[in-house]
């Protein structure tokens, strides 16, 4: 069964970092991409940014939103995927998602930017 | 920036046919996927690439489209329907994913 599992998440100050991980499960990790989706409370969702496989060089992208701040990496060793966060805003505060090209998702982890 | 078009609510009776439509310049070009979201759960895939269903999702569930619009169709509503759902496509450049703004099915 295809698992992803995030954690990381907590309460944060403005101007501070967090770095969020997805381990992973069941699947081939290290051929596939990975994706982090938010969602505000109550609002919808929000595509983050991706990083692909080695056999794509570990390409990157990210929405306009978060470049420059936000990082995405990979340790195909322990088949997890992170997303490290700088520079934290308030408007960050959301539920982080991690999901697989074939849409499968986590259950989410919930990060709080608040003085 | 590309954007995806949902009406924000739907309401039917139970037994009903709900249609949840969504609109966007590159749907003619890129598949639409559609994710089912109760409250305080992740978003569960319901149908992908326009028009499949992946296993386990109900047959009552179904995909269809047509030039720049895509629409999930949830035959015979059932009380467990009522949900958010958000359609997903790629921007033109194929990389970024790209949402509806959701739209909150009420079974009445």
């Amino acid at each position: 069964e295809v698992q992803l599992v995030e954690s990381g998440g907590g309460l944060v100050q403005p101007g501070g970092s967090l770095k969020l991980s997805c381990a992973a499960s069941g699947f081939t990790f290290s051929g596939s991409a990975i994706h982090w989706v938010r969602q505000c409370s109550g609002k919808g969702l929000e595509w983050v940014g991706r990083i692909r496989s080695k056999g794509n060089n570990y390409a990157t992208a990210y929405a306009a939103s978060v470049q420059g701040r936000f990082t995405i990496s990979r340790d195909d060793s322990d088949n997890t995927a992170y997303l490290q966060m700088n520079s934290l805003k308030t408007e960050d505060t959301a539920v982080y998602y991690c999901a697989t090209p074939d849409r499968t998702w986590g259950q989410g982890t919930l990060v709080t930017v608040s003085s | 920036s590309y954007e995806l078009t949902q009406p924000p609510s739907v309401s039917v009776s139970p037994g009903q046919t709900a249609r949840i439509t969504c609109s966007g310049d590159q749907l003619p070009r890129q598949y639409a996927y559609w994710y089912q979201q109760k409250p305080g759960q992740a978003p569960v895939l319901v149908i992908y690439k326009d028009t499949e269903r992946p296993s386990g999702i109900p047959e009552r569930f179904s995909g269809s489209s047509s030039g720049t619009t895509v629409a999930l169709t949830i035959s015979g509503v059932q009380a467990e329907d009522e949900a958010d759902y958000y359609c997903q496509s790629l921007d033109s450049s194929g990389v970024c994913w790209v949402f509806g703004g959701g739209t909150k099915l009420t079974v009445l």
